[in-house]
């Protein structure tokens, strides 16, 4: 399809243990977007790519969390040592790029952490 | 910092009555606002967008308004149906994109 496609759509894992999160964008879209929500909460904002390299990593919640995006297409969103608290959906839209160009969104990564 | 909130989380409506959602935000150097709309287990939807040298855009049955004196932006859905149920959330962007809270619409057949 030709929209933001993320992977694996469902997750649970045991703390402790770490989690790949992936994200396919639309092609061509030169920025990407990583975003935390929790049960009927809103978006948390995790990370932003424009091209390969991540300008704003202020959303990211502890140095458990990391993010690559490679061949500025494919981004994965590393979490290590899962705790409890990090169960929610994980959500990555992209976009053309510059503050005017509105998130695509994929239907996100559901975490359970048990 | 700087946040982009909702004035109400929940919104209930009658069917075919006209709704209204509203958002404050406070970062002044913001330009560009979007409405986003998110069903049950899927991602945010892009509704409309308005930048901040407009003060109304209408769509197909919305309406986005902008006041920037008082940094208000509304979302206003004429003849709500129940397809409309959903969460909406508004987002302002300055070199990221940060969103409210989200307000819970709710249609009434």
């Amino acid at each position: 399809g030709a929209g933001v496609s993320q992977s694996p759509s469902n997750k649970v894992t045991e703390k402790g243990k770490d989690v790949e999160l992936r994200c396919d964008p639309i092609s061509g879209h030169t920025a990407l977007y990583w975003y935390r929500q929790s049960l009927g909460q809103g978006l948390e904002f995790l990370i932003y790519f424009q091209g390969n390299s991540a300008p704003d990593k202020s959303g990211l919640p502890s140095d458990r969390f990391s993010a690559e995006r490679t061949g500025g297409s494919v981004s994965t969103l590393t979490i290590q040592r899962t705790q409890q608290e990090d169960s929610a959906v994980y959500l990555c839209a992209s976009s053309l790029g510059g503050y005017n160009s509105p998130l695509h969104f994929g239907n996100g990564t559901r975490l359970t952490v048990t | 910092g700087e946040s982009v909130g909702l004035h109400l989380p929940t919104l209930s409506v009658q069917e075919g009555d006209n709704s209204i959602i509203n958002c404050a935000y406070s970062n002044s150097a913001s330009d560009y606002f979007i409405w986003y709309k998110q069903e049950s287990g899927k991602g945010p939807q892009f509704i409309i967008d308005i930048r901040s040298n407009m003060d109304k855009r209408q769509g197909q049955r919305v309406t986005v308004l902008l006041n920037k004196t008082v940094k208000h932006l509304s979302l206003q859905i004429a003849a709500t149906q129940p397809g409309d149920s959903a969460v909406y959330f508004c987002a302002e962007t300055t070199n990221d994109m940060r969103f409210g809270a989200g307000t819970r619409l709710t249609v009434k057949p």
